[in-house]
């Protein structure tokens, strides 16, 4: 079983909803990340989280809000979405350690749909 | 521009045949080239990590290639199983800064019986 967890797997939700995607990860990794996944398209950097702190947001919409509480949890906020934004979304852990050898250790996902 | 192209984008096979995947990158200074494996419903997971001084890696029925001068990588899968059947992802990590990494689209694998 993965030691990154993501939950809900499954969501769907009107354009006018606000729900969030949490991830938990029990590896001990110092960075945390979220890719979006969208059908025969490369995974895509949203954003980075390296001890707690933002390191990157991939010009992503602000109808996206990442939250980073501690080094263990992650969430994904979601406000106003559009059809557009239905994908898998993916949380990833890593240990980096600045040689940038250390894999991706990915969660099962939340597969998003919006109406 | 960092990219990398992975072919074929799907291929079928049938259980116990051996086949080979392909990725061409562009991506500069290059650090390292991973494959993924990703289960259909599940996240990717990693499969071997072919650094700029290694041209052959096994992991199990997998082995991994990587010419560096080309900019080119192979993942070779021998006698497939059923559950080899899944999208193969190539991913190239930079060598500057930012420690980039740049996906491949994938290589959708299905072996039949």
């Amino acid at each position: 079983e993965t030691g990154v967890t993501q939950t809900p797997r499954h969501l769907v939700m009107g354009m006018t909803n606000k729900k969030s995607l949490k991830c938990e990860q029990h590896l001990g990794h110092n960075a945390m990340y979220w890719y979006k996944q969208s059908a025969k398209k490369p995974l895509e950097l949203m954003f980075v989280y390296n001890f707690k702190e933002q390191t990157e947001n991939n010009s992503v919409p602000s109808r996206f809000s990442p939250e980073c509480p501690n080094s263990s949890h992650l969430f994904l906020h979601l406000h106003t979405l559009q059809p557009e934004d239905s994908a898998l979304y993916l949380c990833a852990s890593s240990q980096e350690t600045g040689i940038g050898n250390s894999p991706l250790h990915f969660g099962n996902g939340t597969r998003l749909t919006v109406t | 521009k960092n990219q990398v192209e992975q072919s074929p984008q799907s291929l079928i096979i049938l259980e116990g045949k051996n086949c080979t995947l392909q990725c061409n990158y562009t991506v500069s200074p290059f650090s390292n080239l991973r494959w993924y494996k990703q289960d259909t419903g599940r996240g990717p997971v990693s499969l071997t990590i072919m650094t700029f001084s290694e041209n052959t890696k096994s992991n199990g029925r997998y082995t991994a290639t990587l010419d560096a001068d080309t900019k080119q990588s192979s993942l070779h899968i021998t006698a497939s199983q059923l559950s080899d059947s899944a999208s193969y992802i190539c991913v190239v990590r930079n060598n500057n800064a930012g420690n980039m990494l740049t996906f491949g689209g994938g290589t959708r694998l299905m072996v039949k019986p």
